[in-house]
């Protein structure tokens, strides 16, 4: 069974930073790119970043580039997301998913798991 | 990296069939054929329900069926059914390894 477990949120002030991480089994991580996906309370969907199966593509949204850094360990089935100079806007539900593909050219999410629930605020 | 469009909420009777639009632009939905949808119910995490554009993952069912013209992709929900009424979210690729969802849909069955 795949199971995808986040860890690492929490209430932080602004400026400050987090690192998040995700712990996956049921599956063989390194044929899979990864993913971070953020709700914020009561909003929609938003894609954070992407890495691929041997972290040879990676990918940012705008509202987080240069601030956050994805990273995988393959050894230790586990993916990261580094998160520098956070803002209130930051504040949301982190996912972390599983991509169907090697690549993060054509992403598709097939595991979601529960989520950390990040909090920005002074 | 704007957001995709969706209309806020949708409805329709059990037994009918409701169809959400996505609208997005030739940078996202209308240059690739990497349309997915997903499916999130209130506290849960979502569910792949369409991939590139108009495939069903295992387990979905064939109720589900995604289509896309242009710039706007559709996800149709035939035989609606009491469990069908949830939160919808298109998504697209947008090139240069970065991805977009879309606004969300609340799905009501009356």
């Amino acid at each position: 069974e795949v199971q995808l477990v986040e860890s690492g949120g929490g209430l932080v002030q602004p400026g400050r930073s987090l690192r998040l991480s995700c712990a996956a089994s049921g599956f063989t991580f390194d044929d899979y790119a990864m993913h971070w996906v953020r709700q914020a309370p009561g909003k929609g969907l938003e894609w954070v970043s992407g890495i691929s199966w041997n972290s040879g593509s990676i990918g940012y949204a705008d509202s987080v580039k240069g601030r956050f850094t994805i990273s995988r360990d393959n050894a230790k089935n586990s993916l990261y997301l580094q998160m520098n100079s956070l803002r209130a806007e930051d504040t949301a539900l982190y996912y972390c998913a599983k991509d169907t593909n090697l690549g993060i050219a054509a992403p598709n999410f097939d595991y979601w798991g529960q989520g950390t629930l990040v909090t920005v605020s002074s | 990296q704007s957001a995709l469009t969706q209309p806020p909420s949708a409805s329709g009777s059990p037994g009918q069939s409701v169809t959400i639009s996505c609208t997005g632009t030739s940078s996202d939905v209308g240059g690739y054929n990497y349309v997915s949808w997903y499916q999130q119910h209130p506290g849960k995490a979502p569910k792949l329900m369409i991939y590139e554009v108009s495939k069903r993952p295992s387990g979905v069912p064939d109720r589900f069926s995604g289509s896309k013209s242009g710039n706007t992709a559709s996800l149709t929900v035939s035989g609606l059914q009491a469990e069908d009424e949830a939160d919808y979210y298109c998504s697209s690729y947008a090139g240069s390894n970065t991805y977009v969802f879309g606004t969300g849909t609340k799905v009501t069955v009356l």
